[in-house]
């Protein structure tokens, strides 16, 4: 079974530009997670789609967004990009939400914003 | 609100043990779990507990939790270089509705 993907893998945008990334998860898995994960910060949770409803959200600007297709593939978009943008942005997908939420993560899309 | 926090860095010797702390606030947390970073991947799940269990042993890890404390920690025993990465600690909620991860210790093994 293939696992989780994310494209693209790097990114370089400039700031007030827009950016989208995606994210398919594994086959039967209809929850998907988006984390942005940076250096000082870590990993933090941006927000979660389960059968294309938004069920949670973290502590984001509304700069960020996300949506959820039918067959459970997901994008998230950030607007107005600013430099402290520039982080790993992880995609995991679980089969449902647990608990436990055992959760499969792509290898990220690496987005720099000068 | 919730929060989980850990030590940044670890540094061992290859062949000793090593043991990553975890301490997490939410004590309605049900699922603790420990995930592994390797340089340029995303996250794997390495083992999860519930709650209501003290211990989880599996091959060379064995995870301990002390419910009282908030307190989780990972022992992996004889590490290896490959064991060098990142490892996450993470809590969920009831629901499972939001995963909520520690900031990840860099484990180093000195060959």
């Amino acid at each position: 079974k293939a696992g989780v993907t994310q494209t693209p893998r790097y990114l370089i945008k400039t700031r007030g530009q827009q950016v989208t990334l995606s994210c398919s998860p594994i086959s039967g898995h209809r929850s998907v997670s988006w984390y942005q994960q940076t250096p000082g910060q870590g990993l933090q949770f941006l927000f979660e789609y389960f059968s294309e409803t938004q069920r949670n959200k973290g502590n984001f600007p509304g700069r960020f967004s996300g949506r959820q297709f039918s067959n459970s593939r997901s994008e998230m978009n950030v607007s107005t990009l600013e430099l402290g943008d520039s982080a790993l942005y992880l995609c995991a997908s679980s089969m449902d939400r647990g608990p436990p939420t055992v959760q499969y993560f792509g290898p990220g899309t690496r987005l720099t914003v000068t | 609100g919730e929060d989980v926090e850990q030590s940044l860095f670890l540094s061992v010797r290859e062949g000793d043990s090593s043991v990553i702390n975890c301490t997490y606030t939410d004590s309605s947390s049900t699922y603790l779990y420990w995930y592994k970073q390797e340089p340029g991947a995303g996250l794997q799940l390495l083992t999860y507990i519930f709650s209501n269990m003290d211990m989880k042993q599996d091959q060379r890890l064995t995870v301990l939790l002390n419910k009282k404390d908030k307190h989780l920690s990972l022992r992996i025993a004889d590490t290896q270089t490959g064991d060098s990465a990142i490892y996450f600690c993470a809590e969920s909620d009831t629901g499972g509705f939001k995963t909520i991860f520690g900031a990840g210790t860099r484990l180093f093994v000195k060959a």
